[in-house]
């Protein structure tokens, strides 16, 4: 089976920038999540997608992030203008919902974002 | 507002002994626990998991106990290898979260050779 796929790993731009991220979540799990991990801290959730519909995005600084889920399969995460505190991981996960030991819940590799 | 905490950033272990890693949670919502390992430049993975219903769970090395009175979960991971060493997340969810999951700060696990 194939995992949660990222894309960029990396990316360094400048405050004011605006950068997206991409992801594609494992085949048939229907719920997508971002999580941005600053350095020293947890995961901290940002976005949950059922589907193509927003589940949840009460954390999500809506002034400046973005996200979307087009058919249901992949998302995109933008961020429009970047912050130096904006520097961190971006994770995604996808869950199939099922299972008894972690929802079948699988994350991707991240992608590393610096704002200089 | 912390509602997941691990209060010990790092842990040194000898290799063969037990490591014993804490997590401490305030919401008394929250009906499953999780345990995630992490390595450098991936994302993390699943390790153990138990719920509110049981106060232990073993997976070969690993153990997770829960004690909820206490609102308190440790893993406890015998005997220990050089290949356990990264770091651990503490997560938890509750039933009307849409499994969303709320993870502590985790804890850099070293297990010296």
């Amino acid at each position: 089976e194939a995992g949660v796929a990222q894309s960029p790993r990396y990316k360094i731009i400048e405050k004011r920038q605006s950068v997206a991220f991409w992801c594609n979540p494992i085949s048939g799990h229907a719920t997508l999540y971002w999580y941005q991990q600053i350095l020293g801290q947890g995961p901290k959730l940002l976005i949950q997608f059922q589907n193509n519909g927003v589940v949840d995005d009460s954390q999500l600084p809506k002034d400046r992030f973005s996200a979307e889920r087009l058919k249901g399969v992949d998302s995109t995460l933008k961020i429009q203008p970047a912050k130096l505190e904006d520097s961190a991981v971006y994770l995604c996960a996808s869950s199939s919902g099922t299972g008894p030991s972690n929802y079948g819940y699988t994350f991707g590799s991240g992608t590393r974002l610096t704002v200089v | 507002d912390q509602q997941v905490k691990q209060n010990s950033p790092s842990l040194s272990v000898q290799e063969g002994r037990i490591s014993i890693l804490n997590c401490d949670y305030t919401n008394s919502m929250f009906d499953y626990f999780l345990w995630y390992k992490k390595y450098p430049a991936e994302g993390p993975t699943f390790l153990i998991s138990i719920s509110s219903i049981k106060d232990k769970n073993e997976d070969g090395r690993f153990t997770v106990f829960l004690n909820k009175s206490a609102k308190h979960l440790s893993l406890h991971i015998v005997p220990s290898q050089p290949g356990d060493s990264a770091v651990y997340f503490c997560a938890a969810s509750y039933s009307g979260s849409a499994r969303q999951l709320t993870f502590g700060s985790g804890t850099q696990l070293t297990v010296l050779p």
